[in-house]
Formats: C-alpha cells, structure tokens, sequence
C-alpha cells in the first residue's frame, strides 16, 4: 500500500528556507508512471499547489512560487523534497506531499494519496 | 491562472439527502477535473478524477460529471461519515488551481 510522510522542522524563522521531505513507502519514486507533487493550506483556508516533480526529475511550479521554490527527489532514498526560500507569515500552513497519476490517453491527472500533512509555522 | 469557482459555499443537509455541489472553470479544461473530500485535521482524499471517474474505494453513492467549463459532485444518499469539505480542482493547465470549497454540514 502506498504511503507518504511529509517531515521537516515545525517553526521557520522569517527570510530563512524552509525544507520539507516527503518519503514515499510503498512504491519506487523512479517509476515513470508518476509524478511526484507539493500543496499546502493555510489554517482555515483553502489548497495551493506549489509543484510537481517527474521520475526523470523534470520539475514545474506555480508562477507566483517559482523564483523562491525548489523540488527534488532522492532516489537512493525513495524521498523527495521541497526548498522555500525568504519565507514570511504567510508561507504558514499545513504542507501536504502526494503522488501525481497523469495520462494523455486516457485523460486524466490527479493526486492520490496525499500525506497527512505537516504543520509549518513561520515566526521569530 | 484558471479560477474555479464553486457553490455553494456551505450546506446544510440530513442523512439520507441527495446533495450537489457544482463547480465551475474560468476556462475551458476538458474533462480535467478532480473531487477531493476533507475532513478537519485530515488530508484531501480524491473522490472523482476526469470529472466523472470513481476512485478505487470511494462508496458508489458519489458521481462526478460535467466537461469543458460546468462541473457537478452529486451524493446521492448522504451518510454521516460524508459530512466534510469538498474541493473541485482543475488539473489542466499550470498552476493547477482549487475551487475555494463547498463545506457540508448537518442540518
């Protein structure tokens, strides 16, 4: 049964980087059959992709994230990862990893499973 | 971006009720759309995925259709433990981009 466990610190200081690793059990992450992607939500609100990483390690970001994020996978250890930079009060959220199914034939592409998900608090 | 706008906003409904939830894109996106369910403290589960494709696992009482810009989630006999929130999400085009959620509560 596939499974992932987002980690990482709980508390990042404002302008610092806040790193996330996602290890993913279950299935191997150089696969070509997925893709490997990051979300978060901030307390109360709704979900944000952040970004998606291919088994070749083709990466794709949201425009309003990409001159500050990072996702990259270590195959050795079946984990990928996510790098923000200068973060502030408003990068706090719940940060969720999950693997990306996506074909052209049939149509589809969704997330599925998700992590359970990771709390970031960004404070001094 | 791809505004997905959803309604309603909450609802209010009784078990055994048939309820729906529709979603609508700023654009076209095929048949690109996905259903997630959240409950509190818990991560997204997908539902539907290609607007009307059940997930392996997910009750057959919840049906997806619509395609191009005009989405619906219906449930057709609601049980207690569907009382959540739902998200429709557009996985067309970068960003991927969710509706703002539709939050199902019991009347």
């Amino acid at each position: 049964q596939l499974q992932l466990q987002e980690s990482g610190p709980g508390l990042v200081k404002p302008s610092e980087t806040l790193s996330l690793t996602c290890t993913v059990s279950g299935a191997s992450i150089s696969s070509s059959t997925y893709y490997w992607g990051w979300f978060r939500q901030p307390p109360g609100n709704g979900l944000e992709w952040i970004g998606s990483l291919s088994s070749g390690g083709t990466t794709y970001y949201t425009p309003s994230l990409e001159s500050r994020v990072t996702i990259s996978v270590e195959k050795s250890k079946n984990q990928f990862s996510l790098r923000l930079t200068s973060v502030t009060a408003a990068d706090t959220a719940v940060y969720y990893c999950a693997r990306q199914r996506w074909e052209l034939l049939p149509e589809y592409n969704y997330f599925d499973p998700w992590g359970q998900g990771t709390l970031v608090t960004v404070s001094s | 971006d791809i505004q997905m706008t959803q309604s309603p906003s909450s609802l209010s409904a009784s078990v055994g009720d048939r309820v729906t939830v529709t979603c609508r894109a700023g654009q076209t996106i095929s048949s690109y759309l996905n259903w997630y369910q959240q409950k509190p403290g818990k991560a997204p589960k997908l539902l539907i995925f290609a607007a009307s494709s059940l997930q392996s696992g997910v009750p057959s009482r919840f049906t997806g259709s619509g395609s191009g810009t005009d989405f619906t989630l219906t449930i057709s006999s609601l049980q207690p433990e569907d009382f959540a929130t739902y998200y429709c999400q557009q996985s067309y085009s970068n960003p991927y981009t969710f509706g703002q959620g539709t939050k199902l509560e019991i009347k």
